[in-house]
């Protein structure tokens, strides 16, 4: 089955922790991004990359850090500088260039106390 | 920059009833829109999508969207609600970076509640 996977669902931490969110795809896409969902606030774009080895920020990218050393992969790091980590942290990917839709997964539920 | 309004954070309707969702976005230019349903503590999965030809579009689970350029207007209908449409829809239109690379901005979400 393709799709997008993210690990854990839930994860916990202590403030002043960075912390490393997982996720995978099987689709063969090229472009991957990460979002960020607060209620009441929709989705905001934390980072984006459209091929292997780049990666651009996005609206909200201060205490975040990612790599996409492979295709598959585009994992986002929530460093101590990131004020307000508690959130919903959600992963997509399309195939690139182009209009076209944005398949997600099924997202990881961060704690920090 | 695109941005996109969807008007009333919650919306109630009563099993059968029509359901209304509205999306309004911001640019004059025609963009490519979606909308995105969410079930709780999952991720997004798409509904429909416009993006040229038809301004009337069907999607999954009996829903459609029309796209009116006039009104920069694209909302959610469905003329029979069920108990399992209760979820958040969110939708988004495309926009450019400055990079040249299209990126989706979303609404806020609106939570549909369904009563029996």
């Amino acid at each position: 089955d393709g799709g997008i996977t993210q690990s854990p669902k839930y994860l916990f931490r202590k403030e002043g922790q960075n912390v490393t969110l997982s996720c995978e795809q099987n689709l063969n896409h090229d472009a991957m991004y990460w979002y960020r969902q607060d209620p009441g606030q929709g989705l905001r774009l934390i980072y984006y990359s459209q091929i292997v080895n780049d990666f651009q920020k996005g609206d909200i990218a201060e205490g975040y850090s990612v790599s996409r050393e492979k295709k598959e992969s585009f994992p986002l790091t929530v460093t101590s500088a990131q004020k307000n980590p508690t959130a919903f942290y959600l992963c997509a990917s399309s195939p690139g260039q182009g209009l076209s839709e944005q398949y997600f997964g099924p997202g990881t539920r961060l704690t920090v106390t | 920059a695109q941005s996109v309004t969807q008007l009333g954070s919650h919306v109630s309707v009563s099993e059968g009833a029509l359901v209304l969702l509205r999306c309004n976005y911001s640019s004059s230019v025609p963009p490519y829109l979606f909308w995105y349903v969410q079930y709780p503590n999952q991720g997004l999965q798409l509904l429909l999508k416009y993006t040229t030809g038809a301004t009337l579009v069907k999607g999954i689970n009996g829903f459609e969207a029309e796209f009116k350029k006039s009104e920069t207007s694209f909302h959610l209908t469905k003329p029979s609600a069920h108990m399992s449409d209760a979820a958040e829809y969110f939708c988004a239109v495309s926009d450019l970076t400055d990079t040249g690379f299209q990126k989706l901005v979303f609404g806020t979400g609106t939570r549909l509640l369904v009563s029996p």
